[in-house]
């Protein structure tokens, strides 16, 4: 089967364009979460969706973050306008309640913001 | 609300050598509790977990127990190998969602 699908792999972007992180989750699965890692503040999860209904936005940073989930295989990560502080890898994960809580990550997205 | 803390990084290690890396735990209700481990330029993936009290996950040689009258779940290996440099991230997973809380994660780096 296949594991959870992240586009792109790698961005390289310049300050104040608008940028859109991709994710697809395991079939079957009907939870996603975004997280952000970094060195500085490590792993910080961003926002969850359940059923497609996002739950928990409150580690969205700012107004910039914006996540939907237009459909139940299917998010979108979007910052407008992108700045250097932005710089980190992105991950989504899905789960279901089957999977007795266990999380599966995506391969991340590295994003560089100029 | 729920809580993990996990030893300071990075540890390295001999060959060979024993692993422990300590984590413990503050959590409402029954929390599941989890290892996952992140290669080098990958993301996370589950090592083991365990459900309940006294529960033992094992993997890969990786041990850990479900310690609920101390709140821990302490990851062990008999003997690292250079393979098993990685970050290791303790996790709980408590109420709906599916929403997990991860310590903050634990570098290992093994030497030959």
């Amino acid at each position: 089967d296949a594991g959870v699908i992240q586009s792109p792999r790698h961005e390289v972007t310049e300050m104040g364009q608008e940028v859109t992180l991709r994710c697809k989750l395991i079939s079957g699965h009907n939870s996603l979460f975004w997280y952000r890692q970094t060195m500085m503040r490590g792993l910080e999860l961003l926002i969850y969706f359940n059923n497609n209904v996002p739950i928990d936005d409150s580690g969205m940073p700012e107004d910039r973050f914006s996540a939907k989930m237009p459909n139940a295989s299917f998010s979108t990560l979007k910052i407008q306008p992108s700045e250097p502080r932005d710089s980190a890898v992105y991950f989504c994960a899905s789960t279901n309640p089957g999977a007795g809580g266990t999380q599966y990550f995506g391969p991340g997205t590295r994003l560089l913001v100029l | 609300g729920n809580s993990v803390t996990q030893m300071e990084g990075p540890v390295t290690l001999s060959e060979e050598a024993f692993l422990t890396i300590n984590c413990t735990y503050t959590a409402t209700g029954y929390p599941s509790l989890f290892w996952y481990v992140q290669y080098p330029g990958e993301g996370l993936q589950l090592l083991l977990k365990a459900t309940k009290a006294d529960d033992k996950g094992s993997n890969k040689g990786f041990e850990a127990t479900y310690r609920k009258e101390t709140t821990s779940f302490h990851l062990e290996k008999g003997s690292v190998q250079v393979s098993d440099s990685a970050v290791y991230f303790c996790a709980l997973s408590s109420g709906g969602y599916q929403k997990v809380t991860f310590g903050t994660g634990t570098k290992l780096q093994v030497i030959p």
